[in-house]
């Protein structure tokens, strides 16, 4: 089946780590995306990347970083520069004017 | 700048009755398109309908449709006959311009109890 897996599901942090979350795509989508989500709130834009070897920062990328070596993969990593880092965090990829998949999200705890 | 407003926080509804949740838009520009997502507790983001700015039927998927008024900038999203699973969080969202591959903008969601 198609889709998008994110992993880990749950993933606790302590300060001053870095930490990296994965999110695989098997669509043949060329754009991904990674969001946030806060109690409450809606999703807010970290990253984006339309095409392989190439991403564009969104509206809250300070403190995180991307990389997009394959089509499939667009691993996220939260670094310790991100102070408030306890979150969930959603992946999702597209093709055209259609509508967004999304992965099962990762919650991430700072301990 | 892109911009969705859903104004109402929560919302319950008897089961088996219609519920409207609103959404309005800002965007300067002429093309874009309009989506709505369901996210239950297990926090998935769930597809439900989708609407074009140039088209000019209202969306529908199922109980699902989509109360398009371009001159007044919403897109509020029918459920028809809810039903106990329809309880979950909504989102509305914007994408512009309407082709390729760009960023969804999000509201912050309406979440919707549904009554026995």
């Amino acid at each position: 089946d198609g889709g998008i897996t994110q992993s880990p599901k749950y993933l606790f942090r302590k300060e001053g780590q870095n930490v990296t979350l994965s999110c695989e795509q098997n669509l043949n989508h060329d754009a991904m995306y990674w969001y946030r989500q806060d109690p409450g709130q809606g999703l807010r834009l970290i990253y984006y990347s339309q095409i392989v070897n190439d991403f564009q920062k969104g509206d809250i990328a300070e403190g995180y970083s991307v990389s997009r070596e394959k089509k499939e993969s667009f691993p996220l990593t939260v670094t310790s520069a991100q102070k408030n880092p306890t979150a969930f965090y959603l992946c999702a990829s597209s093709i055209g004017r259609r509508e967004a998949f999304f992965g099962q999200g990762t919650r991430l705890t700072v301990v | 700048a892109q911009k969705i407003t859903q104004t109402q926080p929560g919302m319950f509804v008897q089961e088996k009755e219609a519920v409207t949740l609103d959404c309005t838009y800002d965007t300067s520009d002429q093309s874009y398109g309009l989506f709505w997502y369901k996210q239950p507790s297990s926090g998935e983001m769930i597809f439900l309908i989708y609407q074009g700015s140039y088209d000019e039927q209202n969306a529908t998927e199922g109980r699902y449709s989509l109360n398009f008024q371009k001159a007044r900038k919403s897109a509020n999203l029918v459920i028809s006959a809810s039903q106990l699973g329809d309880s979950a969080m909504y989102f509305c969202a914007m994408s512009q311009p309407i082709s390729g591959n760009t960023p969804l903008v999000f509201g912050k969601g309406t979440r919707l109890s549904v009554i026995a």
